[in-house]
């Protein structure tokens, strides 16, 4: 079984438009993130999700929302999307506030925008 | 806003050891090393971590020096399979975020 899953795999969409990726977990973790891996391939994070609660949210666009239903759930929601946007976003869990524990990554999202 | 420094390509032999080296001068004494490698088209995964000590798994060993200061990632036997990006990672003392650098593209020659 998957441990994190994100749907769909592949988003292409238009400058403008308004979409969602979704991101699940079924590690029982308590801590949920959004990484955005730009096309030189750096890798950083925009937000970490605690048991539903928003605490780490990295210099992100207002566009950008992150919602979390609940601990086994991470949505990312992009409004008004924007060339720039372009790039593979992946989710990851993890136990809180362990600095040893592996973090699990999703297959990734690659986001086109036209 | 990366902590660690790596070099951008390395090239290895099938069958022979990688040492993949990672500069970290400003590590805290808190501060966990993580090594996570991304297969092409996939997420990282975790390679391997420690604080002080050498560690071992079945994947990898890690090499921490004395000061901390640097670390070396070790493959033993490099196959086609491991030809991936390596990234070297520093945990923050609040375990919540990983400062991802720009990684070491790992290409191994059949």
């Amino acid at each position: 079984d998957t441990a994190v899953s994100q749907t769909p795999k592949y988003l292409v969409t238009q400058m403008g438009n308004d979409k969602s990726i979704k991101c699940e977990q079924n590690l029982g973790h308590d801590t949920m993130y959004w990484y955005k891996q730009d096309s030189k391939k750096f890798l950083k994070i925009m937000f970490s999700y605690n048991n539903k609660e928003l605490i780490i949210n990295e210099t992100v666009p207002n566009r950008f929302s992150p919602k979390s239903p609940d601990k086994a759930h991470l949505n990312l929601h992009i409004n008004s999307l924007e060339l720039g946007d372009s790039a593979v976003y992946f989710c990851a869990s993890n136990v809180r506030g362990r600095r040893q524990e592996t973090q699990y990554f999703g297959p990734g999202t690659r986001l086109l925008v036209l | 806003d990366a902590k660690t420094t790596q070099p951008n390509s390395m090239e290895s032999n099938e069958e022979e050891p990688v040492h993949l080296p990672c500069n970290h001068s400003t590590i805290s004494g808190t501060d966990y090393i993580h090594w996570y490698r991304q297969l092409p088209s996939q997420g990282p995964e975790y390679v391997i971590h420690g604080l002080t000590s050498n560690v071992n798994n079945r994947m990898a060993s890690l090499a921490i020096a004395e000061d901390r200061k640097s670390s070396t990632l070790i493959l033993h036997r490099a196959t086609l399979r491991d030809a991936a990006v390596y990234y070297c990672i520093l945990r923050d003392n609040t375990g919540n975020q990983f400062y991802f650098g720009t990684g070491t593209s790992l290409t191994v020659i059949p």
